[in-house]
C-alpha cells in the first residue's frame, strides 16, 4: 500500500516567493495533519482537517500560511510570501477514522534564502 | 498546558547493551500515548500506542510501558540498525498530538 505522499521532497526558494507543498493522504483516511519540524521547536502541529474540513488552525504561525483540502485525496500548504525563518521540514500525516494513530509522509525540506 | 518531556536527549549504547528511554507527560485526560521512530531525512514511523496505565506493548527488541505520569521505551540487546530518534507524543482532548523533543539513540557495533 502506498503511504502518505508529499511533493516536492526538497524546495529551495528565495525570500518573498510563494511556496506550495502538496500531500496525498492514505486512501480511506479521513483526517489530515500538517506539521513543521525544526531543531529548535521540534514537531509542531500547524493545522488539521477532518473530512476535508479545517478543524483547528491555531498552529498556523501567520496569515502568510494557508492550507486547503479540496477533496479527500489532496491537500496543499501554501506560504506567501516566504521568509528565511520558514525554513524547516514540513510533514503531512493522515489518520483513519477508526484509530488515533497518525501515519506520516516523508516530508518536504524547505529552504528559503 | 499539556507537556511532554523526553530524556535523555541523546543516548549512546554498545550493541547488546539494553537501556530505557523516558517520556514524562502532563495532560488532562490522556486519550493515547504514541511512540514513533524517525530516521534521518524521513518521516516519523509509528511504533506503539498505549491507552491506559499498566499497558505494555512489544515489537522485536522494543517494549513500551505506561504509567499515569510517564512511559518507557525499553530496548533489549539493541543492534546498530536501532539507531534513530525516538519520539513520544500524547493525545489529550481534541484530535491533535503534542510531541516531545525526542531521544537520539546511537548503537555502536
Amino acid at each position: 500500500d502506498a503511504g502518505v505522499i508529499q511533493s516536492p521532497r526538497h524546495e529551495v526558494t528565495e525570500m518573498g516567493q510563494e511556496v506550495t507543498l502538496r500531500c496525498k493522504p492514505i486512501s480511506g483516511h479521513n483526517s489530515l495533519f500538517w506539521y513543521r519540524q525544526t531543531m529548535m521547536r521540534g514537531l509542531e502541529l500547524l493545522i488539521y482537517f477532518n473530512n476535508n474540513v479545517p478543524i483547528d488552525d491555531s498552529g498556523m504561525p501567520e496569515d502568510r500560511f494557508s492550507a486547503k483540502m479540496p477533496n479527500a485525496s489532496f491537500s496543499t500548504l501554501k506560504i506567501q510570501p516566504s521568509e528565511p525563518r520558514d525554513s524547516a521540514v514540513y510533514f503531512c500525516a493522515s489518520r483513519p477514522g477508526t484509530s488515533n494513530t497518525q501515519y506520516f509522509g516523508p516530508g518536504t525540506r524547505l529552504t528559503v534564502l | 498546558e499539556d507537556q511532554v518531556t523526553q530524556s535523555p536527549e541523546a543516548l549512546r549504547l554498545q550493541e547488546g547493551e539494553s537501556s530505557s528511554l523516558n517520556c514524562s507527560y502532563t495532560v488532562s485526560g490522556l486519550r493515547g500515548l504514541f511512540w514513533y521512530r524517525q530516521d534521518p531525512g524521513k518521516g516519523p514511523e509509528f511504533l506503539f500506542t498505549l491507552y491506559s496505565a499498566g499497558e505494555e506493548k512489544e515489537k522485536e527488541r522494543l517494549k513500551a510501558t505506561l504509567t499515569k505520569k510517564e512511559s518507557f521505551l525499553h530496548i533489549t540487546a539493541p543492534k546498530p540498525e536501532d539507531s534513530a530518534t525516538y519520539l513520544c507524543a500524547v493525545q489529550a482532548r481534541g484530535n491533535d498530538m503534542r510531541f516531545g523533543a525526542g531521544t537520539r539513540l546511537t548503537v555502536k557495533p
